[in-house]
């Protein structure tokens, strides 16, 4: 089964970018690569997600390496409400894979 | 819309006890999920449903069961209760591929 692995934690300074990397390298062809983070005490929020090209949306962007074995969520500029865990996913069919996730935590 | 609810919020349960957790979604999506989450992890699709009168094995199948009799519902069933099913229950549906909404989930805890 394909698999994630992200970092346990990084830091960042408010109204900073933040790069959140994640490795999949066992990635098909067909999976779909998402992003989801949770808050504590609530259930997982979507973030974004993409198949093969780079996705920007509202809250976030979508960096793809060109042979997918890696991406990376870009957060424009880090919030104190940014702070949350946030996991890495792959898709195929109705599978949906998370691993652990990292947490971030955003600095004043 | 009050979008995915999860029925209850907590519950305690003995070991053997049986039980069954509610999902309500009022988005008209085709499909839903239940996952598990336990301590420091991440979570794990338990069943899912692509349509009313359909469901499916996830990563986690064994020790539950799953009804979807009705499209806005999605129940999961715990028929024997045991210590290792104690952990935090979120129900998830969708309009198909992308975005997931999630419940708020329930603190499900055997003893």
């Amino acid at each position: 089964d394909a698999k994630t692995t992200q970092p346990n934690s990084m830091e960042s300074n408010e109204e900073e970018p933040v790069h959140l990397p994640c490795n999949h390298s066992t990635i098909s062809g067909t999976d779909y690569i998402h992003w989801y983070r949770q808050l504590p005490s609530q259930g997982p929020e979507y973030v974004i997600h993409g198949l093969t090209s780079n996705v920007n949306n509202r809250m976030a962007s979508l960096a793809i390496a060109e042979d997918r074995k890696s991406s990376t969520l870009i957060l424009h500029r880090a919030t104190l409400r940014d702070a949350a865990v946030y996991y890495c996913i792959l898709q195929w069919g109705q599978n949906f894979v998370f691993g652990p996730g990292t947490r971030l935590s955003v600095l004043p | 819309n009050a979008g995915v609810t999860q029925t209850p919020k907590f519950r305690v349960l003995k070991t053997g006890q049986s039980m069954t957790l509610l999902c309500a979604q009022d988005m008209n999506h085709e499909y839903m999920y239940w996952y598990r989450q336990d301590p420091g992890m991440g979570l794990r699709l338990i069943h899912y449903s692509v349509g009313e009168g359909t469901t499916a094995k996830g990563e986690v199948p064994d020790g539950y069961n799953v009804s979807r009799l009705k499209k806005q519902n999605f129940l999961l069933g715990l028929e024997s209760a045991a210590p290792s099913q104690t952990s935090v229950y979120f129900c998830a549906s969708s309009p198909g591929r992308g975005e997931q909404f999630f419940g708020p989930g329930t603190r499900l805890t055997v003893l």
